[in-house]
């Protein structure tokens, strides 16, 4: 069972306010990072899938960065909005087609 | 363009019965992954298919099962249920490179009585 890890599991924000937040997994075998936002009542939506060691990604006020060698990756939501609020995934591919799912940070943006 | 689509939306059933799930992928996807989401946890990878076949299994006994059809949707199929099998069930699509994103449906919200 792979182990991946994010932190903090909640968080709240004021609106306009920058925050970030981690995602943990193994340093051996990685083949791919995936972070999905979910709102409630909604599906899982694919934010970014990251690949390569250094990569940055970034869709609108939301960026990612990802670092293979030490088995991190950042979620920055820049000038946080009201729509910002939900449970953010990120998950662990190892080229086996499995992926292992974090169990989430759930953010709120209040305003 | 329809995405993923899972029915029933909710289901309600008592410790033994059998259950079927199930998952129409996205237009243009040939794979499908189920998963299964306990409250307050991320979601567990059930199995994946692809061209009928399943591909890749997780940690579940194998009174989990599925199937894909030719028009690459699927089900899954639950025995002898257990109380802890009550979860959202999530069906996802993709293409078949791992590196291509996940589509998920709404899921299907099981409760064992």
């Amino acid at each position: 069972i792979l182990n991946v890890e994010q932190s903090p599991q909640s968080l709240h924000v004021q609106e306009g306010d920058s925050t970030n937040f981690t995602c943990s997994f193994p340093s051996s075998n990685f083949y791919a990072l995936h972070w999905y936002r979910w709102e409630t009542a909604k599906s899982p939506e694919a934010l970014f899938v990251m690949t390569l060691n250094g990569d940055e990604k970034k869709k609108g006020r939301i960026s990612a960065t990802l670092n293979t060698k030490e088995g991190y990756s950042y979620l920055y939501i820049k000038g946080s909005q009201p729509e910002d609020s939900a449970t953010y995934l990120c998950a662990f591919g190892a080229g086996d087609y499995k992926l292992s799912f974090g169990a989430g940070t759930t953010v709120t943006v209040r305003a | 363009d329809a995405g993923v689509t899972q029915s029933p939306t909710h289901l309600i059933k008592t410790r033994g019965q059998q259950v079927t799930l199930r998952c129409s992928p996205k237009s243009g996807h040939d794979t499908v992954s189920w998963y299964q989401q306990a409250l307050g946890q991320g979601p567990q990878f059930i199995f994946q298919y692809y061209e009928e076949e399943e591909r890749q299994r997780g940690n579940f006994p194998d009174r989990f099962s599925g199937h894909q059809f030719p028009n690459y949707s699927s089900e899954l199929n639950v025995n002898a249920l257990l109380l802890g099998d009550s979860a959202l069930y999530l069906c996802a699509s993709s293409l078949v490179d791992s590196n291509q994103p996940q589509h998920f449906g709404d899921g299907t919200r099981l409760s064992i009585l």
